[in-house]
């Protein structure tokens, strides 16, 4: 069935611990974005692909970085996580439709 | 740059009464323009957008580019409408599209 995909649903890991948040969709679609989003909280856009090979850093300043290897593929790894990266990230990916949005992945570091 | 503005974090009305969550932009070009909603521990999902001019869960929005606004309205508010809602906006950026969003309203419906 064609769809959105993170994996792990909920992460909780201690500071200065190395994550990646895995993304996938099987619609092949050409654009993915990453979103930050605290409870019931707005939606910040920190992370976007057009496409293989193509990133661009979003409206939110983020320690993460992602990578576009492949088109149904898009992690999104935190080097050293802080408290403060603690929060929820939304995965998302559109053609012509609005985006598409993932389960979320909600991490917490302690 | 594109911006948009829910002025409503909360909305309450009771059940039968009518809404209209309010949203306005602010963008040079011509937006596409979205509203989603998200019903509570089930993923953002779209209602609808405005090319379609479609009414989904009889809840129907129009763009009016005179007050940069697309304001979602439903004429009888039922309980499960209650979730928070988002509009958002894609437009080009830098040679890029990007879509922004709102801060949300959550509407609560009051049996």
């Amino acid at each position: 069935e064609a769809d959105i995909y993170q994996t792990p649903r909920y992460l909780v890991i201690g500071t200065g611990k190395k994550i990646t948040l895995e993304c996938s969709q099987t619609m092949g679609h050409d654009k993915m974005y990453w979103y930050q989003q605290d409870p019931g909280m707005e939606l910040h856009l920190i992370h976007y692909s057009y496409g293989v090979n193509s990133t661009e850093k979003g409206d939110l300043s983020s320690e993460s970085t992602v990578s576009r290897i492949r088109t149904e593929h898009f992690p999104l790894t935190l080097e050293s996580a802080r408290p403060s990266h603690t929060s929820q990230y939304l995965c998302a990916s559109s053609e012509r439709e609005g985006p598409v949005f993932g389960p979320g992945t909600r991490l917490t570091v302690t | 740059a594109q911006r948009v503005t829910q002025p409503e974090k909360l909305l309450s009305v009771f059940k039968g009464a009518p809404v209209e969550l309010k949203c306005n932009y602010s963008y040079s070009g011509s937006p596409e323009l979205f509203w989603y909603v998200q019903y509570s521990r089930q993923r953002l999902q779209l209602l609808l957008r405005h090319i379609s001019r479609e009414s989904i869960k009889g809840f129907t929005a129009d763009l009016n580019k005179g007050e940069t606004s697309f304001h979602l309205k439903k004429p009888f508010a039922q309980e499960e409408d209650s979730a928070m809602y988002y509009c958002a906006l894609r437009g080009n950026s830098g040679g890029y599209q990007k879509v922004t969003f709102g801060t949300g309203t959550k509407l609560q419906v009051i049996p």
